[in-house]
């Protein structure tokens, strides 16, 4: 069984600070996505990560894939209280099968 | 409408008794997920089905099962409900690998 492992599993910081999450594994995965998840709500994707050493960015996040594959981070620059919430790394092992092995998520609070 | 929807959105339900967790998806996509989500665990894979004629175990299919009604349709049973049950539990579509599309989630209490 894949695992991701989670970094820290809760942060809590004030307006305007950075601050990066990380999503490690053993193995090494095809392709990794990043989830937001709010009260109430499902995940919702926020980037796919493919290739290693990638780095994509959208608006103050900055998400990178490890050169090995196995590892991943977000980093999210002068954070809002509109960024809490849960955030999910999932990964994808390739091939035909479609399954994607989660890790237990980071919850973020970002106080005002 | 949402893509993918789930119900009821809440239940509680006794010790021993069946009960059916629903999901329909207007997404087109083929595969569909069950995932139960437990504080501190992550989500974490029941079922999954690639087409109609292809139901697969998660890693915790275990007083579970499922039926893939049509390619849009995907239920999930709890035969006999105990209390550990009690979870958030989504369903999921996908395409492809480049992203799974998630329900609003059901909450079930198991009392």
């Amino acid at each position: 069984t894949q695992l991701l492992e989670q970094s820290p599993q809760f942060l809590s910081i004030q307006e305007g600070e950075n601050l990066t999450v990380y999503c490690n594994s053993s193995s090494v995965f095809s392709s990794l996505q990043w989830y937001r998840q709010e009260p109430g709500e499902g995940p919702v994707l926020l980037v796919t990560v493919v290739t290693g050493g990638e780095v994509k960015k959208l608006k103050r996040l900055t998400f990178q894939f490890g050169d090995a594959r196995k590892d991943s981070s977000l980093h999210i620059t002068a954070a809002q209280p509109g960024d809490t919430g849960l955030y999910l790394c999932a990964g994808h092992s390739g091939g035909s099968n479609y399954k994607l092995t989660f890790g237990k998520g980071t919850l973020l609070t970002v106080n005002p | 409408d949402a893509d993918v929807t789930q119900t009821p959105r809440n239940r509680i339900t006794k010790t021993g008794k069946r009960i059916m967790l629903e999901c329909s998806q207007t997404k087109g996509h083929d595969r569909m997920y069950w995932y139960r989500q437990d504080p501190g665990l992550g989500l974490r894979l029941i079922y999954y089905s690639f087409d109609v004629k292809d139901i697969n175990k998660g890693e915790i299919s275990d007083g579970y099962s499922v039926s893939r009604q049509a390619q849009a349709k995907f239920s999930l049973s709890l035969e006999s409900a105990i209390p550990n049950q009690t979870a958030l539990y989504f369903c999921a579509t996908s395409d492809s690998y480049t992203e799974a599309f998630f329900g609003q989630g059901t909450r079930l209490t198991v009392v």
